[in-house]
């Protein structure tokens, strides 16, 4: 089973702040794990992914997590936040093998104010 | 690369209709997964389907399926509309294996009067 949680539903920043939106996963072997990004009104971007490897992944826009095996963690940062980061972030998990489906947190809707 | 297609954008049925949403996913992509996006339950995996074949499904009633055709593309119908079928449905396209990721589409707002 898999399951993903995100803590704090809505997070404001101010411009240029730093951003950090938190994700706690579940999984019953060694996961997948995803940041996606959802504007309005449109479908989901992929941010950034971890799979295997190096334990810190950098993405798009700017962003990156780390993944911590021992705390089931994989929390999104970015150092400095920009007006056009304002929309819904979600992580997923999935796992290797025969699974073949994303388990997404409930999102957390990110405000960044001037 | 095109992205991955999904029509119609919007969609508005009544209570009992069917409906029936397509997705045309990355040339050269053969899984094509989709999941429903409510306020309430967020993204829920309906099902995944690869070279034509249900690889996995979620908990949804048997009103929801689906089908993937020889050119990857795929359908998904809903019987018997009800007003909590009113969502966002992506279509999620993927070499096949999770460690590729999944691209997503735009999605196709469906609202049930």
């Amino acid at each position: 089973a898999q399951s993903v949680t995100q803590l704090g539903s809505h997070v404001s920043v101010s411009e240029g702040a730093l951003v950090l939106l938190r994700c706690n996963y579940s999984s019953s072997v060694p996961p997948y794990l995803f940041w996606y990004v959802q504007y309005p009104n449109q479908g989901l971007q992929l941010l950034l992914k971890y799979t295997t490897g190096a334990t810190l992944v950098k993405g798009i826009n700017g962003f990156e997590a780390e993944f911590k095996k021992s705390e089931t963690s994989f929390h999104l940062t970015k150092p400095s936040a920009h007006m056009s980061d304002a929309a819904e972030y979600f992580c997923a998990v999935t796992q290797p093998g025969s699974n073949y489906k994303l388990t997404f947190g409930k999102g957390t809707l990110l405000t960044v104010n001037p | 690369k095109a992205g991955v297609t999904q029509t119609p954008r919007y969609l508005i049925k009544t209570r009992g209709q069917q409906v029936t949403l397509s997705c045309s996913p990355i040339s050269g992509h053969r899984s094509v997964s989709w999941y429903q996006q409510t306020p309430g339950q967020g993204l829920q995996f309906l099902f995944e389907y690869f070279s034509e074949t249900q690889r996995n499904k979620g908990n949804f009633p048997g009103r929801f399926s689906g089908r993937q055709f020889s050119n990857s593309r795929s359908e998904m119908n809903v019987s018997t509309l009800e007003l909590g079928d009113s969502a966002l449905y992506l279509c999620a396209s993927s070499e096949g294996a999770p460690n590729y990721g999944y691209t997503f589409g735009s999605g196709t707002r469906l609202t049930v009067v």
